[in-house]
């Protein structure tokens, strides 16, 4: 069965640093997501991208945060200059339409 | 803004019926999603079912949706201890999904 595959599952990074988290949507979908997950809080989404740009973002999705489909099959989530409240889990999704969106195993990222 | 809550624990008994309740704000949400996550893994898609209609079966799962109401059920006939999880509720009326805060059901054998 088609998934979508998350790399690396563990990313400890410092303060300061970018970090590039990266997925592989499942290969006939269209519409690709970023979520986050907090320790203990809810699942929030981050972003939405759909035919090569943004078609949604979220308040957390700022200046810091930036998206990109670098070729046909890899779709990534850069963090220019982490800080300690970044560390979460971080889920990518994919969909064909605009539902049915499907969820990596997701990447824990630790900022120190 | 959109909201979506969820009871934080339940216990059940194998074979038991499991229902796990969700209400939510937004009455623009026009799907209403079931997701599912077991220990270190993802999310995974159970069901959903569309704003206008009442009842949605799948095999052992049943949801019930109470638009009147804004609440949303999932139902588990015949509980396993592999139904143990963490499971989300969540809407939208576009890409965008608004989660609930889960509810983690323990299945004692």
């Amino acid at each position: 069965e088609p998934e979508v595959t998350q790399t690396p599952s563990h990313q400890v990074t410092q303060m300061g640093q970018e970090v590039i988290l990266r997925c592989v949507p499942i290969s006939n979908h269209l519409y690709f997501y970023w979520y986050r997950q907090i320790l203990g809080q809810k699942v929030e989404f981050l972003v939405s991208f759909y035919n090569n740009e943004i078609s949604e973002k979220s308040e957390i999705f700022d200046d810091q945060f930036s998206v990109e489909r670098p070729d046909g099959s890899n779709f990534t989530l850069k963090i220019r200059s982490t800080k300690l409240e970044d560390s979460a889990m971080y889920f990518c999704a994919s969909s064909r339409g605009t539902l049915e969106a499907f969820f990596g195993q997701g990447t824990r990222l630790t900022v120190v | 803004g959109e909201d979506v809550e969820q009871s934080l624990f339940l216990s059940v008994r194998e074979g038991d019926s499991s229902v796990i309740n969700c209400t939510y704000t937004d009455s623009s949400s026009t799907y209403l999603y079931w997701y599912k996550q077991e220990p270190g893994a993802g999310l995974q898609l159970l069901t959903y079912i569309f704003s206008n209609m009442d009842m949605k079966q799948d095999q052992r799962l049943t949801v019930l949706l109470n638009k009147k109401d804004k609440h949303l059920s999932l139902r588990i006939a015949d509980t396993q201890t592999g139904d143990s999880a963490i499971y989300f509720c969540a809407g939208g009326a576009t890409n965008k999904l608004i989660f609930g805060t889960g509810t983690l059901l323990a299945v004692q054998p």
